[in-house]
């Protein structure tokens, strides 16, 4: 398994601003995924940051509003630019542990980062 | 389109009997994975069980077993003795192995265990 940490963990934001989430991984790790959850719904992935390219980002999820950086095989942010009150959600990193057959396994979530834009 | 669907918004439970909670799914894949996570109010998500598209038994995790019933394209989690920590939302998802590893989620099913 893997042990994910984000921070923050929670914050208060003003319209306007934009945030920097954190994700450490204990482990070197291939692929990272950031998914978003808005207030009563289910997860929805943002994008895709690979290590040494470009994150790959889904429909409806643009570079300039979610920049993502992937520095190393362990850390990435996902930055939330610009925010307005339907940017509030939970944010969550995943990880899919290398070396594992792809077809196998988990995906491991980190605890979430819970932001509130007022 | 790969789809996963729950169709039960909220479920009850007593303390200690079993639950079953339901999880279709739509791709036309072959190789394919389906997972169920448990999500407490604090936010975080749990990974409970994995079934692989070509696993010939069902899962189990403990507590936890998958009811994989492939020609159904279903894959129903049951929860045995169920316990007041299991009160929480439960998320099915889908990994289709042509598409990078990400993860389709159904909407959720919140599950509230009685004393």
């Amino acid at each position: 398994s893997a042990v994910i940490s984000q921070k923050p963990s929670r914050d208060i934001c003003q319209r306007g601003t934009s945030l920097t989430i954190q994700c450490q991984v204990d482990s070197q790790v291939t692929m990272m995924f950031w998914y978003r959850q808005q207030p009563g719904q289910s997860l929805t992935l943002i994008a895709t940051a690979n290590q040494g390219s470009e994150a790959t980002y889904e429909s409806g999820f643009v570079i300039d509003k979610f920049p993502i950086s992937r520095p190393n095989l362990t850390f990435s942010t996902l930055t939330v630019s610009n925010m307005s009150p339907e940017d509030s959600s939970i944010y969550l990193c995943s990880v899919e542990t290398s070396g594992k057959v792809i077809n196998t396994g988990e995906l491991f979530f980190g605890e979430g980062s819970r932001l509130t834009v007022l | 389109a790969q789809k996963i669907t729950q169709t039960q918004p909220g479920m009850f439970v007593q303390e200690k009997e079993a639950v079953t909670l339901d999880c279709t799914y739509d791709t036309s894949d072959q190789s394919y994975g389906l997972f169920w996570y448990k999500q407490p109010s604090s936010g975080e998500m749990i990974f409970l069980i994995y079934q692989g598209s070509y696993d010939e038994q069902n899962a189990t995790e403990g507590r936890y077993s998958l009811n994989f019933q492939k020609a159904r394209k279903s894959a129903n989690l049951v929860i045995s003795a169920s316990q007041l920590g299991d009160s929480a939302m439960y998320f099915c998802a889908m990994r289709v192995n042509n598409q990078g590893g990400k993860l389709i989620f159904g909407q959720g099913t919140e599950l509230s265990v009685k004393p």
